[in-house]
């Protein structure tokens, strides 16, 4: 079976640093996506690890390490607009099937 | 290009009922999916599919019927409508093992 998590709510202030992190445990493994979904839309692709280290994409960081079963979103010089949802998801070895964690509410503030 | 197509974008429905969620996408994807979203919860896959021909169960298969008849199309069918199944509705298309693409939703209620 595949068992995700990640925190349920993060909050932080306009222009500063966030991590949100992921552990996941998973039969096989074959990649990890990270995803932004905005309140009443739908999410859409922020990056891919399928190797470890870091994946840097602009104000968006994400990171990897398969031995821990660990990954983590960085966003960096945080905007309003940076308030969502982040899901964690993970790809199987063999499978097709992409599984999603629950989801990080990420609350800016001025 | 259009991407993925899904509709309708609401629908209530009584208990018993039956209806089918329509998704198309024009991108070529060998693989589609189906996923239900509760509020304040990640997605959970309920079907997919690799081909025209070819699907398979996800987590929450029960009481949902598809088929993938075309490249194109991947309708969602809910037979014997029930609560349980109050949620919004993403349909989602992949090249091989890539990043998925998402349809706009299909926010279901029934009644």
């Amino acid at each position: 079976g595949q068992n995700i998590d990640q925190p349920t709510e993060m909050t932080a202030t306009e222009g500063a640093i966030v991590q949100i992190n992921c552990t996941y445990q998973t039969s096989g493994f074959n990649g990890l996506f990270w995803y932004q979904q905005h309140a009443g839309e739908a999410p859409t692709f922020l990056s891919y690890n399928v190797l470890d280290g870091l994946e840097e994409k602009g104000r968006f960081s994400s990171f990897l390490s398969r031995s821990k079963g660990y990954s983590y979103l960085l966003l960096k010089e945080l905007q309003m607009k940076d308030s969502a949802s982040y899901l964690c998801a993970v790809r199987a070895r063999g499978g097709f099937k992409t599984i999603f964690g629950a989801g990080t509410r990420l609350f800016v503030k001025a | 290009n259009a991407g993925v197509t899904q509709t309708p974008k609401f629908r209530i429905l009584k208990i018993g009922q039956s209806m089918t969620l329509q998704c198309a996408q024009d991108m070529n994807h060998n693989y589609m999916y189906w996923y239900r979203q509760d509020p304040g919860m990640g997605l959970k896959l309920i079907y997919y599919s690799v081909g025209a021909g070819i699907t398979d169960k996800g987590e929450v298969p029960n009481g949902y019927n598809v088929s993938r008849s075309t490249t194109e199309d991947f309708p969602l069918r809910l037979e014997l409508a029930a609560p349980s199944q109050t949620s919004v509705y993403f349909c989602a298309s992949s090249l091989t093992d890539e990043k998925l693409f998402f349809g706009s939703g299909t926010q279901l209620s029934v009644l």
